[in-house]
């Protein structure tokens, strides 16, 4: 069984930066795409980023791009998305996604999501 | 980008009665199209992707169609536990956007 947990979520000031992580079990993590999506609060789905099953090609959401980093660590079992100069709107529950066998952008398997609150 | 509008944004039916979601997107998507569910503090999850194929596990009550631009999920006798929030998806070009949602609620 597929299982994605995410964690390192909290409370941040304006213009500082945070590192979620997502532990994946059930699955060959190095086998499949991952992906950050995220929802503010009330609000609906934003797609943040995506890691290749490479490991190394990327894409962002503009919103984010320059700003976070997504990354995975394949002994571990484990995604992270770095996040730097946060801003309020960047506030919500992030979620990582393991991608379908049929397409990356095809959102398969989710995890429970972490909160990230951007606030003075 | 592609912009994703649903409607209705609130769907006000019975148990056992037939729900017709629309998404319509702002330039064609091909048949490049999901649908998500959403319960109340959840995570969302996959119910059809590619406009009409629906993701393992997921009853065939629930059946997408369309292409282009106009796009219906269809949840063809609504149980209780299907009175909660759906989204729709494109993954036809970058930056892969979702729809603002729509809310099927008990009437």
């Amino acid at each position: 069984e597929v299982q994605l947990l995410e964690s390192g979520g909290g409370l941040v000031q304006p213009g500082g930066s945070l590192r979620l992580s997502c532990a994946a079990s059930g699955f060959i993590f190095s086998s499949y795409a991952m992906n950050w999506v995220r929802q503010a609060p009330g609000k609906g789905l934003e797609w943040v980023s995506v890691l290749y099953s490479d490991g190394s090609n990327t894409n962002y959401a503009d919103s984010v791009k320059g700003r976070f980093t997504i990354s995975r660590d394949v002994p571990k079992n484990t995604l992270s998305l770095q996040m730097s100069s946060l801003r309020p709107e960047d506030t919500g529950v992030y979620y990582c996604a393991k991608a379908s066998t049929v397409a990356i952008t095809i959102f398969e398997s989710w995890g429970q999501g972490t909160l990230v609150t951007v606030s003075s | 980008e592609i912009v994703l509008t649903q409607s209705p944004v609130i769907l006000s039916l019975s148990p056992g009665e037939r729900a017709t979601l629309s998404c319509r997107a702002s330039q064609s998507v091909s048949n490049y199209l999901a649908w998500y569910q959403q319960k109340p503090g959840q995570a969302p999850r996959l119910l059809i992707y590619d406009t009409s194929n629906r993701a393992t596990g997921i009853p065939s009550r629930f059946s997408g169609s369309g292409s282009g631009t106009d796009f219906t999920l269809t949840i063809s006798s609504l149980e209780p536990e299907d009175f909660v929030v759906y989204y729709c998806q494109q993954r036809s070009k970058w930056p892969l956007t979702f729809g603002g949602g729509t809310k099927v609620e008990i009437k």
